[in-house]
């Protein structure tokens, strides 16, 4: 098993550029999510689903967008991107969203994206 | 403020030596908690979950205080591979968004030999 997969690993995109990151996961795990991580900021939720066919914002959505296309996968998608979204972005995946209080996420190994 | 706080380090830890840290967290309510490592420029990994009534994981011990709101980490014997940037998470089962992690932004520890 591959776990949390994420394209591309690294990106330099002009402001006003749009992109998209892709994540898979093989685990079957109804929940995914989308994180960016800043110097000193710690991770912060963008958009996370809670099962396939819902999408719902986290703490930082502004000037993103997302979908779920199936279990597999979830991406997220840079219209016209901007210096201010230079980060490090982990998607995640976890296994009981609701069943359980100690569901473990699974990160894949990250983004790195400039924004010039 | 922060959902969830901790001091950023860095612990500079002789190897074998004990280190223990806390993160601190505002939501009385929230309901689960974790311990995540993390390598210069890796992907989070679960080190442990934390249990209401403390639980130990071989050299690792992990403490909740609810009446406090922080949880602590200690790390005994520490090797060298320990150094790494310790990430605390609290999950707040009882808003709308069962879903959302919220993470301190690390506690780095530096294991010399």
């Amino acid at each position: 098993n591959a776990g949390v997969t994420q394209t591309p690993k690294f990106q330099v995109l002009k402001t006003g550029q749009s992109m998209t990151l892709q994540c898979a996961q093989d685990m079957n795990h109804n929940s995914m999510y989308w994180y960016r991580q800043d110097p000193g900021m710690g991770l912060r939720l963008i958009y996370y689903s809670a099962s396939e066919g819902t999408t719902d914002k986290g703490e930082v959505p502004n000037g993103y967008n997302v979908s779920r296309l199936n279990k597999r996968e979830f991406s997220l998608r840079l219209e016209s991107a901007a210096p201010s979204q230079t980060s490090v972005y982990f998607c995640a995946s976890s296994s009981k969203p609701r069943d359980s209080l100690y569901n473990e996420q699974f990160f894949g190994p990250g983004t790195r994206l400039t924004v010039l | 403020r922060k959902e969830v706080e901790q001091d950023p380090g860095p612990f500079n830890v002789p190897e074998g030596a004990t280190v223990a840290f806390n993160c601190t967290y505002s939501n009385s309510a929230s309901q689960s908690f974790f311990w995540y490592r993390q390598d210069c420029r890796k992907e989070p990994k679960l080190l442990m979950s934390v249990y209401s009534s403390g639980n130990e994981d071989g050299r690792f011990t992990a403490q909740l205080n609810r009446a406090s709101q922080y949880i602590s980490l200690l790390i005994r014997d520490s090797k060298l591979s320990d150094s790494a940037t310790y990430l605390c998470v609290v999950n707040d089962r009882t808003t709308d968004s069962w879903g959302k992690f919220q993470f301190g932004a690390g506690t780095q520890v530096v294991v010399t030999p």
